[in-house]
């Protein structure tokens, strides 16, 4: 079955700086690769996703890239503030439908 | 509130103990699944319905856990003679066929 794998475990930055999230995946049928944000005792909500036909996508201050060749892909953040402090989950799925399969989650500070 | 509804928040249960979780999906949306998520890990697939029928179940769930969605609404998820390794957030999601899934906020579980 799938295997997302998740680096780094945590991650601290200053305020406006960048933050980067990276993943690898086992299962080259996967098609959709969503990203979640949680916070402190509160539920995963979805930020960005990317689906396989597409390399880059972009969403104000976060991207997402995908190499679907190397089964990697990666978050960026820019301009990091101090509400961007969380954990972050990398995932993925055959589709935006099916069951997800999650990595292990990144803990990031962002220090004002 | 128009999202994806778990009760109870929270429950503490004696090891050896029954314990039975509702969640009601966004109206309309005919896929439901099933997440546990432990401290400091990301969130495992349990399993999922499509309308009423239960179309996957993960190996994690043991002949103890039992989940059903009757009219294909709401599901239950049971865990029969609880035992202190099944303390975890138990979180909830649905969607529709086209697109993501939306969590709810989870029953957290204790086994004292």
């Amino acid at each position: 079955g799938e295997n997302v794998e998740q680096h780094p475990s945590t991650l601290s930055v200053q305020e406006g700086d960048s933050a980067v999230i990276k993943c690898t995946y086992s299962d080259s049928a996967s098609n959709y690769f969503p990203w979640y944000k949680q916070e402190l005792g509160k539920r995963p909500q979805l930020i960005i996703d990317i689906r396989s036909n597409v390399g880059e996508k972009k969403d104000q201050r976060i991207a997402v890239t995908l190499n679907k060749t190397a089964k990697h892909f990666s978050l960026h953040i820019t301009e990091t503030q101090p509400e961007d402090s969380a954990v972050y989950f990398c995932a993925a799925s055959l589709t935006s439908y099916d069951k997800v399969i999650f990595g292990p989650g990144t803990s990031l500070s962002v220090i004002p | 509130d128009t999202g994806v509804s778990q009760d109870p928040r929270h429950k503490i249960t004696k090891r050896g103990q029954n314990v039975t979780f509702r969640c009601d999906p966004i109206s309309e949306h005919n896929r439901l699944y099933w997440y546990r998520q432990t401290l400091g890990q990301g969130p495992e697939f349990l399993t999922y319905f499509q309308n009423e029928a239960q179309l996957e179940k993960s190996r994690l769930l043991s002949d103890r856990f039992s989940a059903e969605r009757p009219k294909g609404s709401f599901s239950t998820l049971e865990i029969q003679r609880t035992e202190q390794g099944d303390s975890a957030m138990y979180l909830c999601a649905s969607s529709v066929d086209w697109a993501e899934a939306f969590f709810g906020q989870g029953t957290r579980l204790t086994v004292v």
